[in-house]
């Protein structure tokens, strides 16, 4: 597609419900990254796939956060048991660039809207 | 740990003059530096990129400065304008890694 589309925009969850966020990249793109933003904070790093490897999950918060590429393609943040420090907006974001040394290339992000998690 | 710190407070300003955003960051010498731009309810759209072996970078009425001795990046908006207006943030690659990491951003308020 023409952009990065996430889906669903808004979610309402109750606390202790799972949650499935989408996120469909530009076609092509081989790196996809998840970002958490708070309130009037800066996006968080959770996790980042090159196709459909998961080179790095340093920043899921707990085992309740599970992301997944299979086909190297569209990508699911799954947040299993929902607390209400879930509650923020999660962004996906897309790169054309393959993992390289540093300097060879610069990663450029073209982001989604987000999606925006509530729990109650 | 590698830190981006951004003026956490909001800049307000008149239409027409220019608007200068400060990033700093400490603990690593990063290849290159990214300016995004954020509006409510969107996701960060990037703006500027500039490497560790350029002073500075032009774009229309954006510019942005790399000062690796300060660790210290600029950003000014030229003319502003009132569609401006947004969140500007500052990212970096960490050190070894494919990740970016963000500041918190400075909120930009251009009055007309």
């Amino acid at each position: 597609g023409a952009g990065v589309s996430q889906s669903p925009r808004y979610k309402v969850a109750k606390r202790g419900q799972d949650v499935a966020l989408r996120c469909d990249p530009i076609s092509g793109h081989v790196s996809l990254f998840w970002y958490q933003q708070a309130l009037g904070q800066g996006p968080e790093f959770l996790t980042y796939f090159q196709n459909e490897a998961q080179l790095d999950k340093s920043g899921l918060p707990s085992d309740r956060f599970f992301a997944e590429r299979p086909e190297g393609s569209v990508s699911t943040l799954k947040i299993q048991r929902t607390q209400q420090e879930d509650s923020a907006v999660y962004l996906c974001a897309s790169s054309a660039l393959q993992g390289a040394p540093l300097g060879s290339g610069a990663n450029v992000l073209t982001f989604g809207a987000g999606s925006r998690l509530t729990v109650l | 740990s590698q830190k981006i710190e951004q003026n956490s407070e909001a800049l307000n300003i008149q239409e027409g003059k220019t608007a200068t955003l400060t990033c700093n960051y400490t603990n690593y010498s990063p290849a290159y530096l990214q300016w995004y731009r954020q509006d409510p309810g969107r996701g960060p759209v990037f703006l500027l990129l500039i490497r560790e072996n350029e002073k500075e970078k032009r774009k229309e009425r954006l510019k942005v400065t790399f000062d690796t001795t300060l660790k210290q990046s600029l950003f000014h908006i030229t003319a502003s304008q009132p569609a401006d207006s947004a969140t500007y943030l500052c990212a970096l690659p960490t050190t070894g890694g494919f990740k970016t990491i963000f500041g918190a951003g400075t909120r930009l308020f251009v009055k007309a």
